[in-house]
Parts: structure tokens; sequence; C-alpha cells
């Protein structure tokens, strides 16, 4: 499979504990992104990186997430200190930088914060 | 900032007959818009654009900036087409995509 890959597919953590996910995009594509979505609800914008530069981060974005790209591959999206509130679908897409805008998403790492 | 309804979140249709998927924006700029459809156990992945202007697997959407909505429309579901579909905007030179709640569509055979 050569689509956007993200690990690990569920997690269950218990409030509290810190959690890290991880997504590789397609190869050469440079821009990344992570959303959020919870039950009921569209995909919701949390940061985007072109490259290793992380450009815009949404206000969901509380200082208890971190995103990174250290190398403009892989990225990384670590939650510390978990809320139940936490709980949801993180989905990862990337896009290619000539065909902006077309996203291609990842399967999604579903949280579950008891 | 930029919204997006889509006022019904399911819709069931008979093979056959015609599915119109309602989307309106707000946006105070030139928005980019975009469907995006998830089939059952499937990621999201994009069924059409606006820029495109292009029937994708007999979809179609119009830009109609004077009512800001983007309806996407089939004039015959198939059996196939039961999925989730989801509007989504992306604001000129921006890359994020801020997405509606989303359509069920069952269709019944």
């Amino acid at each position: 499979d050569t689509g956007v890959s993200q690990n690990p597919r569920h997690k269950i953590t218990k409030r509290g504990q810190n959690v890290t996910f991880r997504c590789d995009p397609i190869s050469e594509h440079n821009r990344l992104y992570w959303y959020r979505q919870t039950l009921g609800q569209g995909p919701e914008f949390l940061t985007y990186f072109q490259n290793e530069a992380q450009l815009e981060k949404s206000r969901l974005l509380s200082d208890r997430f971190s995103a990174e790209r250290p190398k403009g591959s892989f990225s990384t999206l670590e939650i510390q200190r978990t809320e139940q509130g936490d709980s949801a679908m993180y989905l990862c897409a990337s896009s290619f930088h000539r065909e902006e805008n077309i996203q291609y998403f990842g399967a999604g790492t579903r949280l579950s914060v008891l | 900032a930029q919204r997006v309804t889509q006022p019904e979140k399911l819709l069931s249709v008979f093979k056959g007959a015609p599915v119109e998927l309602k989307c309106n924006y707000s946006y105070s700029g030139s928005p980019e818009l975009f469907w995006y459809v998830q089939y059952s156990r499937q990621r999201l992945q994009l069924l059409l654009r606006h820029i495109s202007r292009e029937s994708i697997k007999g979809f179609t959407a119009d830009l109609n900036k004077g009512e800001t909505s983007f309806h996407l429309k089939k004039p015959f579901a198939q059996e196939e087409d039961s999925a989730m579909y989801y509007c989504a905007l992306s604001p000129y030179g921006n890359n994020r995509l801020a997405f509606g709640k989303g359509n069920q569509v069952v269709v019944i055979p």
C-alpha cells in the first residue's frame, strides 16, 4: 500500500497519559496535514507542514498537543496529559505541491481516553 | 472564518432515483470547494473539486457564488454510491480544509 500510513490504528489510554501517533505520507508529498474527527462531525483541521516547517496551527491545537515532522518525511502528533475530550479519530493527509489541495488521507488513528 | 453547512444528515434514495446533496458555505474571499467521499471501511478520498469542472462517477457539482452553494448531484443513484459525503472548503492560497458535518447516503436496491 503506497498511500498515507498511520500508526497505530487504535489507541486506548487512561486519562492523564501521553500518547503519540505517527503518520507516513505518500512518498514525495511535501505537505502533511493533521485533522481530528469526532462522532457525527466532519474532520477539523489541526495543523499543517510544508516539508519540516509547521506553517499553520489551529486554535484547536492546545498546548497539550505537539506535532513534528523532523526530516520532512514522517510526522508525529503527541498529546500530553490526555483528557476524555481528546477521544476522536486523528487523520493525517498529504499532498504534492504541484497538486495543491488534493489531499490524500490515511485511515486514521482512533483514540479512546478512559 | 470559513464555514460549511450540509443540512441533511441522512439521505435515503432508491436505486435509479436522482441524488442531490446540499452544501452551503460562508467565506468572504474566493474559496476552492471540494466533495470528499468515504465508502464503508475505506479512507476519505476526493470525489471532485470545483475547479476541475468534471463529472466523477456520474456526480457533478457547480459552484454558485451568488448563493454560496456547491451542491452535489447525480441523476441516477447506484447502490455503490452508498457512502458518507463531505463538502469541504479551502480558502484561496491556503491549504487547510474546512469540512461540513457530512451526509450519509443510503441507496435502496
